[in-house]
């Protein structure tokens, strides 16, 4: 099975401009999350979707956004940036939503990410 | 809101040394938990996880953790470390019957010194 895959892997934008991310998940599961990865805070949940929905967001501002289409990829948009957008951002896909106590083999299938440099 | 901690960022050590990782997280309920490993230029991978039974989880690797729930903490151990170990390591926690949304801490830089 092929595994979570991400495009582009390395972007570099200017500071105002905006940026779409691309993710696909692993063949046959339906919930997408999206981390930022940075030095100082590691990582940090944007969103979930499940099913073209979103189910769980973090505390980003609404310069944030996604999608996920019926194929199950995602998408995340950045507008606006700013220069301390620069990170890695990561993907990671399950089968389904949540991790409960009988679900004992999900984990979260993380993908290589996109490190997006914001000058 | 779940919050996690991990102490001693940067961790140097010589092949064979012992290598444990503390762990301590904020939630009052019940918890899903996780190491996961970040080798230089790979993806994130999961090292090992508790969800519920015997608190002392062996995962990949040789490697293991405790979860103490008195502590809040989900320790991670190894008794021999190799060059190989060299890695970040997360530890993440998730609400039961929560969702996929991971709290993780910021992370170990483990160096093993050959």
């Amino acid at each position: 099975k092929a595994g979570v895959t991400q495009t582009p892997r390395y972007l570099i934008k200017t500071r105002g401009q905006q940026v779409t991310l691309s993710c696909s998940p692993i063949s046959g599961h339906r919930s997408v999350s999206w981390y930022q990865q940075t030095p100082g805070q590691g990582l940090q949940f944007l969103f979930e979707y499940f099913s073209e929905t979103q189910r769980n967001k973090g505390n980003f501002p609404g310069r944030f956004s996604g999608r996920q289409f019926s194929n199950s990829r995602s998408e995340m948009n950045v507008s606006t940036l700013e220069l301390g957008d620069s990170a890695l951002y990561l993907c990671a896909s399950s089968p389904l939503v949540g991790l409960g106590a009988n679900n004992k083999n999900e984990k979260l299938f993380f993908g290589s990410g996109t490190q997006l440099s914001v000058l | 809101a779940q919050s996690v901690s991990q102490h001693n960022h940067h961790v140097i050590l010589s092949e064979a040394a012992s290598l444990e990782l503390g762990c301590n997280y904020s939630y009052g309920g019940t918890v899903n938990l996780f190491w996961y490993v970040q080798y230089p230029g790979q993806h994130l991978q999961l090292l090992l996880k508790y969800f519920s039974g015997d608190p002392l989880v062996k995962g990949i690797k040789g490697f293991e953790a405790e979860f103490i729930k008195s502590k809040f903490s989900f320790n991670l151990r190894k008794p021999s470390v190799q060059w190989s170990d060299t890695a970040e390591y997360f530890c993440a926690v998730n609400a039961l019957y929560g969702n996929n949304r991971l709290a993780f801490g910021k992370g170990n830089q483990v160096v093993v010194i050959p």
